[in-house]
């Protein structure tokens, strides 16, 4: 069975970086066609996506966030961790990490976790 | 980027009706493109993979079309269970999601 839980402060002040961990198991982030990745939704809007780690340590953004994020994987700690620099208010959002399978979807999402951006 | 565009953003239904959501892509994704739903305060919910393939699961009245850059979600008789938000993805180029559809009680 696979689970999947982020962590991470549930406030932060503007202009600070934001580092998120993905807590994961039931799969290995050492098989071939595996991915976490990471999406967020800021309250009552849609999702969005940030960012994708594959099994090879291949790595996409957003194009629009690029610039500030960097995604990680620790195989050994079954671990996926996302950082996020110059945080804003607009960021305020439930970040959430998801298992890409073979098939190419985010087929398992972990239940979210809410960051308030805020001085 | 590729964008990704659903309609109708909200979408009034009754119990028993016949539901379909529309998601167009910016350029073709091939058949690159998944389903979501999801429940206030949940995480989504995978329906639909690669256009019409049904996450093991999923109800069979769930059911998607398309390729290139037009799809379809059709839900074949409306569930109380089915009242959420939907979602569109498509995964051809990096991933991007749709504004998603609301549906609503009538």
């Amino acid at each position: 069975q696979i689970t999947l839980k982020e962590s991470g402060p549930t406030l932060v002040k503007p202009t600070q970086t934001l580092t998120l961990t993905c807590t994961f198991s039931g799969f290995s982030l050492s098989t071939n066609g595996v991915g976490v990745g990471w999406i967020r939704q800021p309250p009552g809007k849609a999702l969005e996506w940030l960012a994708l780690i594959y099994w090879d340590d291949d790595k996409r953004y957003s194009p629009s966030l690029k610039s500030r994020l960097t995604i990680t994987k620790d195989t050994s700690k079954n671990q996926v961790v996302l950082t996020m620099t110059n945080m804003d208010p607009v960021d305020t959002a439930t970040y959430y990490c998801a298992h890409k399978g073979p098939p190419g979807a985010f087929d398992i999402w972990g239940q979210g976790t809410m960051v308030t951006v805020s001085s | 980027d590729i964008q990704m565009t659903q309609s109708p953003s909200t979408l009034a239904a009754s119990v028993g009706d016949r539901v379909t959501i529309t998601c167009r892509a910016s350029q073709s994704i091939n058949r690159w493109l998944a389903w979501y739903q999801q429940k206030p305060g949940k995480a989504p919910k995978l329906l639909i993979y690669k256009a019409s393939s049904l996450e093991s699961g999923v109800p069979s009245r769930f059911s998607g079309s398309g390729s290139g850059t037009e799809f379809t979600l059709t839900i074949s008789s409306l569930q109380p269970d089915d009242f959420a938000t939907y979602y569109c993805q498509q995964y051809d180029s990096n991933r991007t999601f749709g504004q998603g559809t609301k549906v609503e009680s009538k």
